[in-house]
């Protein structure tokens, strides 16, 4: 069975400032990975995807993440945070069985 | 291009009251569809998928049920709301030829039960 684990439920971090979101899944099959933004009385919206090919993906508003098979992780980064980025990210694995489990959630603050 | 429309974006019910949150997709065609619900300060519980017209599969025994009467609608339903109902209510879609079933979620509704 498929699982998710984000390690950090909250990560605060000052404006400008570099920021890694950690993930780790467990499968057995291969698998493709994702991470979401949810705003505040949002929906989530897709920030990136691995599905196959080189292991470092780009996304939507600077983030990258980097899919490491050995390690089963799929940590999410960013160089520079703004104060915009505020907003809670969820970790989710597919293994094409047609549902998506997501991780628990990290909530990232930024600071000015 | 595709859409995913909910509503109401909020909803105040008393408990003991019923409930029916619809979600619809628009462009697009034997869509997957996915309630999901998030709790205060939780993440996302999957509730329900279905994979088309009258096929539902429920993730956890509980309070509320599901239908899809046409193709790209999805319906949340409860015959009698309980305080632990509140919480917000996500619908999502994704393309069953698609691999990697990536899903496409809606605004939310807002739910509480007083």
């Amino acid at each position: 069975a498929q699982s998710v684990t984000q390690l950090d439920s909250q990560v605060p971090v000052f404006e400008e400032a570099p920021v890694e979101l950690r993930c780790n899944y467990s499968s057995s099959v291969s698998v493709y990975l994702f991470w979401y933004v949810q705003y505040p009385n949002q929906g989530l919206q897709l920030l990136l995807k691995y599905l196959s090919g080189s292991t470092l993906v780009k996304g939507i508003n600077g983030f990258e993440a980097e899919f490491n098979k050995s390690q089963t992780s799929f940590h999410l980064r960013k160089p520079s945070v703004h104060i915009s980025d505020t907003a809670e990210y969820f970790c989710a694995v597919s293994d094409s069985a047609s549902k998506i489990i997501f991780g628990s959630g990290t909530r990232l603050s930024i600071r000015p | 291009s595709q859409t995913i429309h909910q509503w109401p974006a909020t909803l105040v019910q008393p408990v003991g009251s019923p409930l029916s949150l619809e979600c619809t997709v628009e462009g697009t065609s034997n869509p997957n569809l996915y309630w999901y619900r998030q709790a205060a300060g939780r993440g996302l519980q999957l509730l329900f998928y279905s994979v088309g017209i009258g096929q539902i599969s429920s993730e956890v025994p509980q309070n509320l049920s599901a239908s899809r009467p046409q193709d790209r609608q999805f319906i949340l339903s409860s015959k009698k709301l309980l305080l632990s109902d509140s919480g917000f209510y996500l619908c999502a879609w994704s393309v069953m030829r698609e691999p990697s079933y990536e899903q496409y979620f809606g605004p939310g509704t807002r739910l509480t039960v007083t």
